[in-house]
């Protein structure tokens, strides 16, 4: 079946930790994003890339990298730099060009302590 | 950049009744408009789109206007059911790669 896999569902880290979220799609789409989605705020736009080895930020990119070394696949690493990083990630797809539909993955989410 | 208002925050219908939500855009340029449903702990899934050339469009018992000229849009679910109670969201795009732009939901629950 083809469709957008995260990894893992749910992450626990200690503050101070690195923590990586995986992201893998089989629809050959070319651009990939990454949201994250806090209560009664909405989908914010974290990172996306349009083509392999190519990436831009979102509205909210600090505390966060991501790669795209491979078009199947779009990690995030949220790095200790991120002041709040207890949220739910989430990533999604997309054929490029303008006016086309979203696919988003189960989500991770991820809690610090 | 792009900003999109969503409202209410929280819509709660009885069984059979009519649900609308209401979401505004800031861009002229933005010419694609989607709405996604979202279930507890699961991703967001397409329900219904529209394109900036079109003014109205339905899907069985859902349907999305929009207004080019005031820059809104809205979502509109007849006959609704309990298991339309979710968290739904409206989203605009502007750009040639599909970046958008999203509001900030809204929690429909339908009582049985």
């Amino acid at each position: 079946d083809g469709g957008i896999t995260q990894s893992p569902k749910y992450l626990f880290r200690k503050e101070g930790q690195n923590v990586t979220l995986s992201c893998e799609q089989n629809l050959n789409h070319d651009a990939m994003y990454w949201y994250r989605q806090d209560p009664g705020q909405g989908l914010r736009l974290i990172y996306y890339s349009q083509i392999v080895n190519d990436f831009q930020k979102g509205d909210i990119a600090e505390g966060y990298s991501v790669s795209r070394e491979k078009k199947e696949s779009f990690p995030l690493t949220v790095t200790s730099a991120q002041k709040n990083p207890t949220a739910f990630y989430l990533c999604a797809s997309s054929y490029q060009g303008a006016n086309t539909e979203a696919f988003f993955g189960q989500g991770t989410r991820l809690t610090v302590v | 950049g792009e900003n999109v208002e969503q409202h209410p925050s929280t819509l709660s219908v009885q069984e059979g009744d009519s649900a609308v939500i209401k979401c505004t855009y800031s861009d002229s340029a933005s010419n694609y408009f989607p709405w996604y449903k979202q279930e507890l702990g699961k991703g967001p899934q397409l329900i219904i789109d529209i394109r900036s050339n079109v003014g109205e469009k339905k899907d069985q018992r859902i349907a999305v206007t929009l207004n080019k000229t005031a820059k809104h849009f809205s979502l509109h679910i007849t006959e609704t059911q309990p298991e339309d109670s979710a968290v739904y969201f409206c989203a605009a795009s502007s750009t040639s790669y599909g970046k958008l732009t999203f509001g900030q939901g809204t929690i429909l629950t339908v009582h049985p």
